[in-house]
């Protein structure tokens, strides 16, 4: 375990769901992120949030819909999917300052049907 | 805007070779760099973390350098094992307010 903790593992759910993604951190880490990993896709950031405050948006459909109650938990929150976004969704945390990197969890495998 | 390149894709060498992975980063002013390892489906492995300020880590058999001013970083792996087979991802931190920027990777297969 990396400090993140991701659930579910893996997840399977049709395009009228909604089901939620969660991201918990205990590192005392004040920036969460969201990435997505598409299969033979490099990764794509598509929320940050720093100190509980959404400071990226990188032009992520309204389906998604992330919330961080505060800065140990991050929430994605999912609604009316399509096939294309079954990928790997992975969290990530970071500290303030240049001795920290980020740390990732170890993603939710999310298949759309 | 800051770009990362990976350079090779793809590489397979036989056990106990010593390699070399290479990363280049188009704008020099950089927070730091981080290298990580994804193995198959899985998530992001931080191995080391170079600070603006430093030229190199080492931890076990890695070693990473970073050359700012010429835009480059170099993870080296000695004595491969087949368990170092993944895919290996170079990041540039562009500034404390800016995300990471990942290259695509380099995938390492390693031969017993």
């Amino acid at each position: 375990e990396t400090g993140v903790t991701q659930t579910p593992r893996h997840l399977v759910m049709g395009m009228t769901n909604k089901k939620s993604l969660k991201c918990e951190q205990h590192l005392g880490h004040n920036a969460m992120y969201w990435y997505k990993q598409s299969a033979k896709k490099p990764l794509e950031l598509m929320f940050v949030y720093n100190f509980k405050e959404q400071t990226e948006n990188n032009s992520v459909p309204s389906r998604f819909s992330p919330e961080c109650p505060n800065s140990s938990h991050l929430f994605l929150h999912l609604h009316t999917l399509q096939p294309e976004d079954s990928a790997l969704y992975l969290c990530a945390s970071r500290g303030q300052g240049t001795g920290y990197g980020y740390t990732f969890g170890s993603g939710t495998r999310l298949t759309v049907v | 805007k800051q770009e990362v390149t990976q350079i090779p894709a793809a590489l397979s060498v036989p056990e106990g070779e010593n390699l070399v992975l290479n990363c280049s980063f188009t704008d020099s002013a950089i927070y730091n760099l981080q290298w990580f390892r994804q193995d198959p489906g899985k998530g992001l492995t931080s191995l080391l973390l170079i600070q603006s300020s430093q030229r190199e880590q080492t931890s076990g058999r890695l070693n990473a350098s970073l050359d700012k001013s010429s835009g480059r970083s170099t993870l080296y792996i000695a004595a491969s094992q087949p368990g170092d087979s993944a895919t290996y991802l170079c990041a540039a931190h562009p500034s404390g307010n800016t995300p990471l920027v990942f290259g695509k990777g380099t995938r390492l297969s390693v031969i017993a």
